[in-house]
């Protein structure tokens, strides 16, 4: 069965700051891995995905890398600022195979506050 | 396009009683996924439909819940009886490709059972 973990659960941060966030998967069998951000009260906003042949993908200030073989990916926010504090969760999708295939794990989140 | 719609943002109810959460998804999209959301368990996947058939309910925690998807535009999350561990924000995402690589959520709904 895969797990997402996502370290750390929490993260406060003085504006300006750049961060890693981080997402681990115990299953190397994806087919790819995408970055969410939620905002209170809201739904699920698609950040940035990752095939499972890439290694990394870039968007504005957010870059998402991932190493398949060691089960890991990385969201860098560079020069982080007050809109940018939100939950981010990664989830993975399974590849080819099984009752899980094409079904999204999604992990617990990190909450980002990025204080002015 | 409007984007998922889903109806009511709140609801608060006793236990016992039934309770319906609606969802219009994107125009176009095939598929319809509902996702339940607490902290103890985060993001959970319930159920999807493709081409508003049922394909998996194997996350439906038990038969007090059901969905259904009349038609493209429409679908249903039904909770009946209700119990206070069923208190969740329930969402409702469509996606127009599978596996779903860009996958759009509703605002969800927050569901508090008394």
């Amino acid at each position: 069965k895969q797990e997402v973990t996502q370290i750390p659960a929490a993260l406060s941060v003085p504006e300006g700051e750049n961060l890693v966030l981080n997402c681990s998967f115990t299953d190397s069998a994806i087919y790819n891995l995408q970055w969410f951000r939620q905002d209170p009260g809201k739904g699920l906003t698609s950040l940035l995905l990752i095939q499972s042949s890439q290694r990394e993908q870039t968007s504005g200030r957010l870059n998402a890398s991932l190493d398949k073989s060691s089960g890991r990916s990385t969201l860098y926010i560079a020069a982080s600022q007050p809109g940018d504090s939100a939950t981010y969760l990664c989830a993975v999708i399974r590849n080819a195979g099984g009752t899980s295939y094409g079904k999204l794990t999604f992990g617990q989140g990190t909450i980002l506050t990025v204080h002015p | 396009d409007a984007g998922v719609i889903q109806s009511p943002r709140h609801e608060v109810t006793e236990m016992g009683q039934e309770v319906t959460l609606r969802c219009k998804p994107i125009s176009g999209h095939d598929y319809l996924f509902w996702y339940r959301q607490t902290m103890m368990r985060g993001l959970e996947l319930l159920i999807y439909f493709n081409n508003n058939v049922p394909i998996d309910d194997s996350g439906m925690p038990e038969d007090r819940f059901s969905a259904k998807m009349p038609n493209a535009s429409f679908s249903t999350l039904k909770i009946q009886p209700s119990e206070p561990r069923d208190s969740a924000v329930y969402f409702c995402a469509s996606s127009f490709l599978w596996p779903p690589e860009k996958l759009f959520f509703g605002s969800g709904t927050q569901l508090s059972v008394l």
